[in-house]
Order: C-alpha cells, then structure tokens, then sequence
C-alpha cells in the first residue's frame, strides 16, 4: 500500500496570502496525484488531478506541481471560500489511498 | 450532468450488514473505462478508499475490508450496491460513491451518506 503524508496538518494563513501545502508518497507514483477541496459537510472536489492539471471550473489561483514523491498544493492568494480541509490521493495504482488533510484556517 | 446520491440506512446495528445503493445518472456504467468506488470518512477523520467497480465487471476492494465488502452493479437500473457485513461502530463514517475514469481520479461525488452503528 502507497502511504500518502501530508503536511502541515494545520496551516493558518491571512486572507490574501498564499498557501503552500505538501504531500508526500511512500513510493513513486509518477504524476498519478490528485488534490481534493473539501468543506464542513460538503462532500470532496476534484481541485487538480495529474499533479499539476486544473479540474473544469478551478480557479486559476490554485496549481500543483511535483512527480513521483513529492507534490505541493499552491494557493497563490487566498479567498474566504478556500479556507478549508485538502486532501491529496495517489490512483497510480488499484489500490487508491488517501493523505491525512490539511485544513487550511484563517489566522 | 453527472450526479450520483447514495441511499441506505442512517443506523445500523453492530454485527448487522450494511446495503448501500449508489444512483447516478448522467453516464452509463457499460461505457468503457467507467467505474464507480465507495469511500468513507469517520467523523473529523480522513477520507478512505473502500471498494471500485468498472464497466467491465471487474472489481477491487481495499484489502484491509475486502473479507467484508461486496460491490456490484446493475447497469440497466444505473446503480452500484455496496455491502458491508459484521458492522462494528468503528465503522461510523459518512459513505460516498463517487465516478471515476480508467487512470483519472474521482472528479464527480455523491452528496454522501452518514451511516451510525450502535445498539
């Protein structure tokens, strides 16, 4: 099993600034790396998928970069409405496996 | 559009079997490179990859559960059946399908499911 590590768990940011959040894998897998937004009792969405690709509708100010083990999630300047968990997810092979989170708060 | 809504009990008792239907519609499930998963978050918890199932019929199941979980599909109806035995409260958690295609991520989800286990 590809264990996916995340961090910081928390990370406090000011509206406007960036955020920059890391995901880390046990083994390589390639460009295979999804980030998911999700809010409180809201169900998770697909942010960018091949570790840099912005899914439909994603706002330019998010974008991610990395190959085999290690990944970033960029907020290039924050808005009221990101302020919330991420979540990144290897699918390089069968066995899909999430990160622990991290849930970006206002600070 | 694609949707997809899961249905099924909000409690469950521990030992009991869980049933979970996952509706969709918006694409068919007989279309190549087509799957549909389940995944699962406990409360304040972390997302977990359950069980897939692809156009294909074929299946795969996280191995840490695969003794307990079944997942199947009715094309025609266009849903996907999750069954989960020997229910305990660990396995509290809000269930979601969720499209996926071959080598992609899930990019559509349910709205999820809360699914309690208590006596």
């Amino acid at each position: 099993e590809i264990v996916m590590t995340q961090s910081p768990a928390t990370l406090s940011v000011s509206p406007g600034e960036r955020a920059t959040l890391s995901c880390r894998a046990s083994q390589s897998v390639s460009s295979n790396l999804a980030w998911y937004q999700q809010k409180p009792g809201q169900a998770p969405r697909l942010l960018i998928y091949g570790a840099s690709t912005r899914a439909t509708g994603i706002p330019a100010r998010f974008s991610g970069s990395g190959s085999g083990t290690e990944f970033t999630l960029t907020i290039s300047s924050l808005q009221s409405e990101d302020f919330a968990v991420y979540y990144c997810q290897q699918y390089n092979n069968w066995l899909l496996t999430f990160g622990g989170g991290t849930k970006v708060e206002i600070k | 559009q694609i949707t997809l809504k899961e249905s099924g009990p909000t409690l469950v008792k521990p030992t009991q079997t869980l049933t979970l239907t996952c509706t969709f519609s918006g694409f068919s499930l007989s279309t190549s490179g087509v799957g549909v998963g389940w995944i699962r978050q406990p409360p304040g918890k972390a997302l977990e990859w359950l069980a897939l199932i692809y156009w294909d019929d074929d299946k795969r199941y996280s191995p840490s559960l695969k003794s307990r979980l079944t997942i199947t599909k009715d094309t025609s109806k266009n849903q996907v059946v999750l069954t989960m035995t020997n229910m305990d409260p660990v396995d509290t958690a809000t269930y979601y399908c969720a499209h996926r295609r071959l080598e992609l991520p899930f990019d559509y989800w349910g709205q999820g499911t809360l699914v309690t286990v208590s006596s």
